[in-house]
Formats: structure tokens, sequence, C-alpha cells
């Protein structure tokens, strides 16, 4: 089951503008984590932020979610051309990570 | 450096063929995970284990077995009942305990083909 929907499914801007990812999701969660992938590569852990949780930063990442909206967004700031990868949300709960299908961000020079 | 390491990176099967990919950590990560990927999708559960000699069937089980004698190893047979294998396998692991909030970490993944 694909419990996490981003949007968009893909994303193309300038080096140095800002990328926001959205995520939605359907059932209660633990934390909600979002992680990278670069092409046939393995993913690579951004950040988690737990459910009583409302903002987490880290670097050139912020994170928020809105349990209520059962919603979270990542944005990356100052982007540059190694931002260029797939990124998705998973949500975790009883133990599992469920993925959703990412967005492809791609950063033009 | 503690990790992830999957192997081989890239396995050809015939048809009616049974193939185990290898998933092996040094993290001393309680739990392991399997996770098959499909072209421009996400991450699909196929197994999990959270202790050894312990497993459960994720969301697509189907066509799959899985071991875990050792801590250190989780390794994933695509049997000949697996009608679609060609795919990208992912093994990750990680930590357990009160409200699991940790991150995964994965492997670098194998790719599947059936020739």
């Amino acid at each position: 089951s694909q419990q996490g929907e981003e949007d968009p499914q893909a994303l193309s801007i300038q080096e140095g503008e800002n990328a926001t990812m959205n995520c939605s999701y359907k059932t209660s969660i633990n934390n909600l984590q979002w992680y990278r992938q670069n092409s046939g590569r393995g993913l690579v852990h951004l950040i988690l932020i737990r459910s009583n949780e409302r903002e987490k930063h880290s670097g050139r990442l912020r994170v928020t979610l809105d349990t209520s909206k059962k919603s979270s967004s990542l944005l990356i700031t100052a982007s540059r051309a190694a931002d260029t990868a797939s990124y998705f949300c998973a949500t975790s709960s009883a133990q599992k990570l469920v993925f959703g299908q990412g967005t492809r961000l791609t950063i033009n020079p | 450096d503690g990790g992830i390491t999957q192997s081989p990176k890239y396995l050809f099967r015939k048809e009616g063929q049974n193939v185990t990919l290898s998933c092996e950590q040094n993290l001393n990560h309680d739990a392991m995970y399997w996770y098959r990927q499909d072209p421009g999708q996400g991450l699909r559960l196929i197994y999990y284990s959270q202790i050894v000699n312990d497993f459960q069937k994720g969301d697509i089980a189907e066509g799959y077995s899985v071991s875990r004698e050792k801590k250190e190893s989780f390794p994933l047979t695509v049997t000949s009942a697996q009608k679609n294998p060609t795919a990208f396998y992912l093994c990750a692991s990680t930590r357990t305990g009160q409200w699991s909030n940790y991150g995964y970490t994965f492997g670098s993944g194998t790719r599947l083909t059936v020739v």
C-alpha cells in the first residue's frame, strides 16, 4: 500500500531557487521521514519529524508536519545542481515504513 | 565504516529459476527490510524482520522468501512463483526502540532482470 502521495510528481527549477515538495498521507503515524535517491542508487535518509513536532530544520532543509491535515512539506533552500534527485516521503507506523511515489527534482544550472 | 552491503549489484534470472539476493549490515541494527522499486515508482515492502529468527510479510510477499538466521544478514530469495521479478531491490535496516523514531539505512540495491 502506498500511504504517502507526493506533489508535484516532477519539479524543475533554476539553481539558487527554493524547491518545495508536499506529501499527504492517510493514517496515523509515529513519524514522517524524507529520503533522497539519486538515479540507480539506494535511498539516503534526510530528516525525520515526529508526530508531535510541527517543524524541523537541517542545514538547507526545512520540514513541516500538519497532523490535522495529514500533510508534510519539504523545502530545500538555495538549490544546487547536486540536489537533482528523487525525493520520497515515508510514514512510520506499526514498525514499518511506507513510501510515497516520490518527486523528481531537477536543478538547472 | 558501518553500512549495508547488497550483492550482487546486477543479477540476471532465467525463467523458472530461483535467485537469492544478499543483504549484510554491520550497524548492529535489529530490524531489516526488503523493498521492491519499479521504474518511476516508490518502494513497496516485501518482507521485514524485527529480530533474529522472526520475520513478517509485507505488502507484496507472494513469490518471495526470506530468512533471518543471523542479526547481520537478511537474504531474499526470488522464487519462480514471482511472475514479474524484474525490478530494483533495496535492503534497509534500522534501530528499534520505543516509538521507533529512527531513520533507515539503505543498501545500494540489486537490479534483477529476467532473461
